[in-house]
């Protein structure tokens, strides 16, 4: 079945640097775009990046634009996302998600969820 | 960038009521809007895409429509299991920004 799993977060000071990453397995990830979404605690689901299917287009939000960079490893099944610069407003859960659509980056909702990794940046 | 508006931001209803949550664009989409339910403590799940298609195994009282810039959620029998927080999405294009959410809860 698919599945979509992040690890890599955890406790880190402001102006440090924390690399994600999202591990899947049950489809041919090759074929697939990876988008990662946030949420602060008691807020709602903001949107992040996304890198298409063979690593050659990416796009983020301008709250990371320049901080966070999207990356991937076809040959391990993996999605990364470098966090550097980190503020106390980068606090959150981060989701990775599966678009619906092979080949599509956007035109497609996202249809798999990982359960989430928590970031806290904090002195 | 395009805006996404969802009101009201929180509700309550009793079982059985209809409920109606409302999601507008700044600039048109034409249906490239999705609705996501998430439940406390838990990761969002598709409901809705295409502004009206449910998702595969999404029970039949829950349904959307619109086009454009105003697009609907509505629950047409709300259940317990029903409590939770509706997102909509837009996702023409990056990036692929989502409402503010509207919590529901059992009056």
């Amino acid at each position: 079945q698919v599945q979509l799993v992040e690890s890599g977060g955890g406790v880190v000071q402001p102006g440090r640097s924390l690399r994600l990453s999202c591990a899947v397995s049950g489809f041919i990830f090759s074929s697939y775009a990876i988008h990662w979404v946030r949420q602060a605690p008691g807020k709602g689901l903001e949107w992040v990046a996304v890198i298409s299917y063979d690593g050659s287009n990416n796009y983020y939000a301008d709250s990371v634009k320049g901080r966070f960079t999207i990356s991937r490893d076809n040959s391990k099944n993996t999605v990364y996302l470098q966090l550097n610069s980190l503020r106390a407003e980068d606090t959150a859960v981060y989701y990775c998600a599966r678009v619906s659509q092979a080949l599509y980056s956007s035109s497609f909702p996202l249809d798999y969820w990982g359960q989430g990794t928590l970031v806290t940046v904090s002195s | 960038d395009i805006q996404m508006t969802q009101s009201p931001s929180s509700l309550s209803a009793s079982v059985g009521d209809r409920v109606t949550i409302t999601c507008r664009a700044s600039q048109g989409i034409t249906n490239y809007l999705a609705w996501y339910q998430q439940k406390p403590g838990k990761v969002p799940k598709l409901l809705i895409y295409a502004a009206s298609t449910l998702q595969s195994g999404v029970p039949s009282r829950f349904s959307g429509s619109g086009s454009g810039t105003d697009f609907t959620l509505t629950i047409s029998s709300l259940q317990p299991e029903d409590v939770a927080t509706y997102y909509c999405q837009k996702y023409n294009s990056a990036p692929l920004t989502f409402g503010g959410g509207t919590k529901v809860e059992i009056k």
